[in-house]
C-alpha cells in the first residue's frame, strides 16, 4: 500500500520569508499524482498544487512551488514570500491507479508577523 | 452552490445511536469520496463512488459504516451504533471524473461528529 510521510509536525516562518515543507511517499507505481492541500481552521481542504509523476518539470502556482524528486520519492512544497493567510495545516497526498487518496499526517504552519 | 456542501456541520450523538451524514457534490461531478479525519491527524480514506456504484469500499473501518449515493448526486454516510472512537470530522470530496489525469478533488467543509 502506498504511504505518505510528513516528518515535520510543525513549522514556522517569518512573514515574507520562504519555507519548505517535506513529504516523502512509498509506491511501486510509475504513474500517479501528488498533491498539496491546505486546511485552515475552517476545515475546508483547499488544493494548493498538484504534480503529475510523468512530468519532470516541477509544478508552480504563484508563490507555491514543488521540488519533485521521483527517484527519491520526495515531494516538498516551497512557499515563497509567506503571508499571514498561509497559516494552516498542510497535507501532502498521493493518488495512484486505484483512485483513492492517501494523505500524510500534516504539517502545521505558523506565520509570524 | 459552486462547491461541495455537507450537512450537518456539527452532530453530537449518544453512543449506540445511528447517524446519517450528507454530502452534495459539485453538479456534474461523477466521482465522490468520503474521508475521516480524527483530531490532529491526516485524512483517512473511507469509500469512493463512481456514479452510484462503489468500486472501492476498502477503507470502511467496520460493518457499522455504510454509504449510498443516488445517481451522480447526493451521498449519505451512515454510521450505526456509534462508538466514541467514531468521533471525527467526516469530509466529502467530489471530482469531475474518476479518470486519473483529470480528477482534482474538491472538498466540502466537513461534518464534525461527536459521540458522547
Amino acid at each position: 500500500a502506498q504511504t505518505v510521510t510528513q516528518s515535520q509536525p510543525e513549522m514556522s516562518v517569518q512573514e515574507a520569508e520562504t519555507v519548505t515543507l517535506s513529504c516523502t511517499y512509498d509506491t511501486s507505481e510509475s504513474d500517479y499524482y501528488l498533491f498539496w492541500y491546505k486546511q485552515p481552521p475552517s476545515r475546508q481542504m483547499i488544493l494548493v498544487i498538484r504534480q503529475e509523476a510523468y512530468k519532470q518539470q516541477n509544478a508552480t502556482e504563484n508563490r507555491f512551488s514543488v521540488n519533485f524528486q521521483k527517484a527519491a520519492k520526495s515531494f516538498s512544497l516551497k512557499i515563497s514570500d509567506s503571508q499571514l493567510g498561509d497559516a494552516a495545516m498542510y497535507f501532502c497526498a498521493y493518488r495512484g491507479n486505484n483512485n483513492d487518496m492517501r494523505f500524510g499526517a500534516g504539517t502545521r504552519l505558523t506565520v509570524k508577523p | 452552490g459552486a462547491g461541495v456542501s455537507q450537512s450537518p456541520s456539527n452532530k453530537v450523538t449518544e453512543k449506540g445511536k445511528d447517524v446519517e451524514l450528507r454530502c452534495d457534490p459539485i453538479s456534474g461531478h461523477t466521482a465522490l469520496y468520503w474521508y475521516r479525519q480524527r483530531l490532529g491527524q491526516g485524512l483517512e480514506f473511507l469509500i469512493y463512488f463512481q456514479g452510484n456504484s462503489a468500486p472501492d469500499k476498502s477503507g470502511l473501518p467496520s460493518d457499522r459504516f455504510s454509504a449510498e449515493r443516488t445517481g451522480e448526486s447526493v451521498s449519505t454516510l451512515t454510521i450505526q451504533r456509534t462508538q466514541q472512537e467514531d468521533s471525527a470530522v467526516y469530509l466529502c470530496a467530489s471530482s469531475l471524473t474518476s479518470g486519473r489525469w483529470t480528477d482534482t478533488q474538491y472538498f466540502g467543509p466537513g461534518t464534525r461528529l461527536t459521540v458522547l
